[in-house]
Parts: C-alpha cells; structure tokens; sequence
C-alpha cells in the first residue's frame, strides 16, 4: 500500500460546478500536510498548506482529518484554468523527514 | 526575483554514460531537493540537501548522487545511465526547515538511448 494515496481520475467536471478530491495517508507521525498543482508539462507548484482547523483561499477549501487520516481539496466555481493534476503532499514527522508524494488526481474541467 | 533554474533542459545519453544536472536555488533558501518524474507517474523523491550536507536520500541505487556548493546550488549525477532513468528531473528549494513549501525549477529532461 503506499503511503500516500489519490484517486487518479480524470475528474471531468462542468465549468462553474463544485469539485472535491480526498487523499489518504498511511502513516500517523505525519505532521504537515499540502495541496501542490501540476500543469501539463510544468513543474508543481504550491497550492494550498493544509492546516488542522482547515483553510480556505478564494475558492480553495482544504480539510484535514487526523483521526481517519485523510485530506480534502474543494474546489467552488471551477474555471477552465483549474484544470490540472492536484497533487496531495504528506511531511513525514518521524526520523525519516521527508515529503510524501501522492501520484496526483486529474482535473479537466469542460467548457 | 529570480525563481529555481536547472539547467540543462534537455540531455541526451546513451546507456552506460554519466549524466550531470545542475541546479540553482531561490536566493536565501538553503535547501535543494531533486526529484524523478517518470513520464506519467508521481514524484519520486531522490534527494535532499540542506547547508551543505545531504540529509536524505530517496529508495534509488547509489549511482544517483549528488553534492550541494557553498553557495547552495547543487549538482546532481547519475552513473552508469540505464533507459528507465529517462524521466523529468526535478529540483525544488525552500527554506531550510521548510520542507513543506517548496519551489521548483522547470526540470531537465534526460533522454537514455
């Protein structure tokens, strides 16, 4: 099983609908958690920290859950530039620090 | 202000050859990661360096390796190319200590013939 998991879709979604993807992690010293896009052929970049009380940005809402070991990306509105690959990111808190890196989920929004 | 580069983009090897990328950080972050993306697959982590000393390693044989200068750029190098080590090498840096927030170059490209 590995550590941390994303179903890897596509999602296709209608522009202007709501959109939310979990992610699952194996491991319970992880202490940090993250939500990084891909674009096609482009380097990841940072989305979103995930924070214990959750957070939101704009149109970003992201939620951690401890006890089941799982975070949550919403998205609200969802333009045609959303589409992307969501990559969910795991920091291990115990000896072996280090990120952990979901295989990413797949979003084509449709015009 | 000037984002992570890597550099070369491309590089094209034949099998058994040695392979050298370079990367430079986001000025006055400290750590550099590199990262292997095999086309259509998930990061794969490979290295980490921080202030000079490399304080974790990925599940890769020992003929990735690598080193980080003074000055916080760092090279990485792969011996003995085999074809699956084609893929998009990745460098992010942070600050050190914040290993959550990284920021990436663009990647190079290694092509294995």
């Amino acid at each position: 099983r590995k550590e941390v998991e994303q179903d890897p879709g596509p999602f296709n979604v209608p522009e202007g609908a709501t959109v939310a993807f979990n992610c699952t992690y194996s491991n319970s010293a992880s202490q940090s958690f993250f939500w990084y896009r891909q674009d096609c052929r482009k380097e990841p970049k940072l989305l979103m920290s995930v924070y214990s009380s959750g957070n939101e940005d704009g149109r970003f809402t992201a939620q951690l859950n401890r006890a089941s070991q799982y975070i949550s990306l919403l998205i609200r509105d969802s333009k045609l530039s959303d589409s992307a690959t969501y990559l969910c990111v795991v920091l291990r808190g115990d000896s072996n620090y280090q990120l952990i890196w979901g295989a990413g989920t797949k979003l084509i929004i449709k015009p | 202000e000037a984002g992570v580069t890597q550099s070369p983009t491309h590089l094209i090897k034949t099998r058994g050859q040695q392979a050298t990328l370079r990367c430079s950080p986001i000025s006055g972050h400290t750590s550099v990661y590199w990262y292997q993306q095999a086309l259509g697959l998930g990061l794969q982590f490979l290295l980490w360096y921080d202030e000079g000393e490399e304080r974790n390693r990925g599940n890769f044989p020992p003929r990735f390796s690598g080193r980080q200068f003074p000055n916080y750029s760092s090279e990485l190098n792969v011996n003995a190319l085999e074809l699956e080590d084609s893929a998009l090498y990745l460098c992010a840096s942070s600050f050190s200590g914040g290993a959550g927030e990284q920021f990436f170059g663009p990647g190079t490209r290694l092509t294995v013939l």
